[in-house]
């Protein structure tokens, strides 16, 4: 099974600071890669979501940006941060089929962004 | 365009009590899965179920049972005899099999059941 593993869990960071949150996926191979956003009492927002390394689609347009370094990396970034980036990020990757059936998300154990 | 619906934004029950979370659906593609998804308070959210839609049979698991029904566009879950353990937000979410990589969540129902 595969595992999700996201840090930092917990971020406090100044308006205007640079930002960086790692994802990383252990037990599959070539997974297309997820970031969702869910701000404080909302649903999940889909940011940025990835096919292959180098390969990112941006769903929203923000002083976000994703990259895919490796098979199994997926990278939030922001050059500048704002107020409004505040809220729990997401990182998600499909289940395997066969065994594991077909395209439901796992997702990691969040990284939570409080932005002062 | 794909979007999901919930409704309801929150809602309270006494234990041992039945309640249902509704989800509606737009699609219109023939191809496509829905999905359950419950967050408690750790905010990890964790999968429930899965259903496709050419699977229109209804399902029990526990205390948890889920009718997905075509024709109005819902894919409703319904909790029997809730227990406080069953505090959290759940989210229901569609996938559109053909030509996207997008899930596509509703804005999720808060349960609160009390004691």
């Amino acid at each position: 099974s595969q595992t999700i593993h996201q840090w930092p869990a917990t971020l406090v960071q100044p308006v205007g600071s640079p930002l960086s949150l790692e994802c990383t996926v252990e037990g599959t191979s070539n997974p297309n890669l997820y970031w969702y956003r869910q701000a404080a009492g909302r649903g999940l927002q889909l940011l940025f979501y990835s096919v292959g390394i180098g390969q990112i689609s941006s769903e929203v347009p923000q002083n976000l940006s994703a990259s895919r370094p490796q098979d199994r990396q997926f990278i939030l970034s922001s050059k500048k941060l704002l107020l409004s980036d505040s809220g729990f990020y997401l990182c998600a990757c499909p289940g395997k089929r066969g065994a594991w059936g077909t395209g439901e998300l796992f997702f990691g154990e969040g990284s939570r962004l409080t932005v002062l | 365009a794909q979007k999901v619906t919930q409704a309801q934004t929150e809602i309270s029950v006494v234990e041992k009590e039945d309640v249902t979370l509704d989800c509606v659906y737009e699609t219109r593609d023939t191809t496509y899965y829905l999905f359950w998804y419950k967050q408690p308070p750790s905010g990890e959210l964790v999968f429930l179920i899965r259903r496709n839609s050419f699977d229109e049979q209804n399902e029990i698991s526990g205390r948890y049972s889920w009718n997905f029904q075509k024709s109005t566009s819902s894919f409703n879950f319904t909790i029997t005899a809730s227990q406080v353990v069953d505090s959290a937000v759940y989210f229901c979410a569609l996938w559109v099999t053909s030509g996207t990589y997008k899930y596509i969540f509703g804005t999720g129902t808060r349960l609160k059941v009390l004691a």
